[in-house]
């Protein structure tokens, strides 16, 4: 069964620079979660989209923003990086709708140097 | 401010043996509780969960039981295998209040030793 796809699995960038990560949800689910994992921490929620809408927002800085597409896939992008945005970004989806499960992709694990 | 605990960061339990995973939550208006599996380099796997309106789900090898008025939640696995050994994150939400996007625990490495 298809997956949540996340690209790149790996960026490296220099403090200040700008970073863009991609989500592809599994096929017909409609909501997208972004979460940030520091190192020897929890999943942090950032934010979600459904149905191309921003649904929830969490704790996600001002220097980042995020968006999700006709296609239903969602761009994470990061401006103005600092060392401590070093983490996993996982990206998850699922079906609107309560207690329906979120389905984590791989993740992408940001390093800034 | 830590919503979801658990407050043991480490287990081991010898193969066969029950593995009980515990995890402790603060927020009264979450109605919906899973868990999560997560090897090294990969995401987290969703392996069961259970709703406010039930105290018990039961999945193979796997049971949730969920006590609301100790705000306690707890995952046992029987019997143990050695491909059980992973993190296990337990998560909760409140959809019923709109919330969907998960509040995570701080995991639990589970080690079933052969």
């Amino acid at each position: 069964a298809a997956g949540v796809i996340q690209s790149p699995r790996h960026l490296i960038k220099e403090k200040r620079e700008t970073a863009t990560l991609k989500c592809y949800p599994i096929p017909r689910h409609d909501t997208v979660y972004w979460y940030q994992q520091g190192p020897g921490q929890d999943p942090q929620f950032l934010i979600s989209f459904y149905e191309k809408m921003q649904s929830d927002k969490g704790s996600i800085p001002d220097r980042f923003s995020a968006q999700q597409f006709s296609d239903y896939h969602s761009e994470l992008n990061m401006s103005s990086l600092e060392l401590g945005d070093s983490a996993l970004y996982f990206c998850a989806s699922s079906l609107a709708g309560w207690g329906n499960e979120q389905f984590f992709g791989p993740g992408t694990r940001l390093t800034v140097l | 401010d830590q919503q979801v605990k658990q407050n043991s960061p480490s287990l081991s339990v010898q193969e066969g043996r029950i593995s009980i995973l515990n995890c402790d939550y603060t927020n009264s208006m979450f109605d919906y509780f899973l868990w999560y599996k997560k090897y090294p380099a990969e995401g987290p796997t969703f392996l069961i969960s259970i709703s406010s309106i039930k105290d018990k789900n039961e999945d193979g090898r796997f049971t949730v039981f969920l006590n609301k008025s100790a705000k306690h939640l707890s995952l046992h696995i029987v019997p143990s295998q050695p491909g059980d050994s992973a993190v296990y994150f337990c998560a909760a939400s409140a959809p019923m209040a709109g919330a969907n996007n998960l509040f995570f625990g701080t995991g639990t490495r589970l080690t079933v030793i052969p």
